[in-house]
């Protein structure tokens, strides 16, 4: 099961774009890399998915270099309704496991 | 689209008290989850049913916690007797299907908060 690294927090502004990088260097070559986002008081919800390269949808953009042993969340131009705990999870199968994930606060 | 129901929201109980929790998944997800996060963790995975079958439930304290999913669809799972620690909001997810792919997106519940006292 590849471990996963975030930062706990981070802090933003309204209009601003934020990206949210996750190590996972022991990513085997089956592993996918999903974001969740979590609200208080809310399960976690999908955000996106991505095996290499880049995707986008219409919320967030997934960047994921050619080593794979990082990937980038993106969340172009924030509002304060994008405040959350944002999880990255790597894997493939059914092992997948949440870490402690990424606190964006977002400020007018 | 109905998404995943969860009942009680709210649970108090004293310790060494049984609870139990109910979980409806959407309609046709073959997989489906059980998850306890404690305040300021991210959830962590109890159990994992394909259709009645567990997938995985090494995370699971089965000296206290047991989960069923009779006829692949509903599922309970339940505490006897409860402890402090296990106070948390208890998630339940489903998926289409096994496996890393589109199908494997989870669908998560508002979950039921629980105190211990």
């Amino acid at each position: 099961l590849a471990k996963t690294t975030q930062p706990i927090s981070m802090d933003s502004y309204e209009g601003q774009e934020v990206n949210i990088t996750c190590s996972h260097n022991n990513i085997a070559t089956n592993d996918y890399i999903t974001w969740y986002q979590q609200f208080p008081s809310q399960g976690p919800r999908f955000i996106i998915q991505g095996y290499k390269t880049k995707v986008t949808n219409e919320v967030a953009s997934l960047f994921i270099p050619a080593d794979r042993k990082s990937s980038t969340l993106s969340l172009p131009r924030v509002s304060l309704s994008d405040t959350a705990v944002y999880y990255c999870l790597v894997g493939s199968d059914y092992k997948l496991s949440f870490g402690a994930g990424t606190t964006v606060t977002v400020r007018a | 689209e109905a998404g995943v129901a969860q009942s009680p929201r709210y649970k108090i109980i004293e310790k060494r008290q049984s609870v139990a929790f109910w979980c409806n998944p959407i309609s046709g997800h073959a997989t489906l989850y059980w998850y306890q996060q404690i305040l300021g963790q991210g959830p962590k995975l109890l159990i994992q049913f394909q259709n009645n079958g567990v997938v995985d439930d090494s995370q699971l304290p089965k000296d206290r916690f047991s989960a069923e999913r009779l006829k692949g669809v509903d599922s309970t799972l339940k505490i006897q007797p409860a402890k402090l620690e296990d106070s948390a909001v208890y998630l339940c997810a489903s998926s289409l299907a096994l496996g890393v792919t589109e199908s494997s997106i989870q669908y998560f519940g508002a979950g039921t908060r629980l105190s211990v006292l």
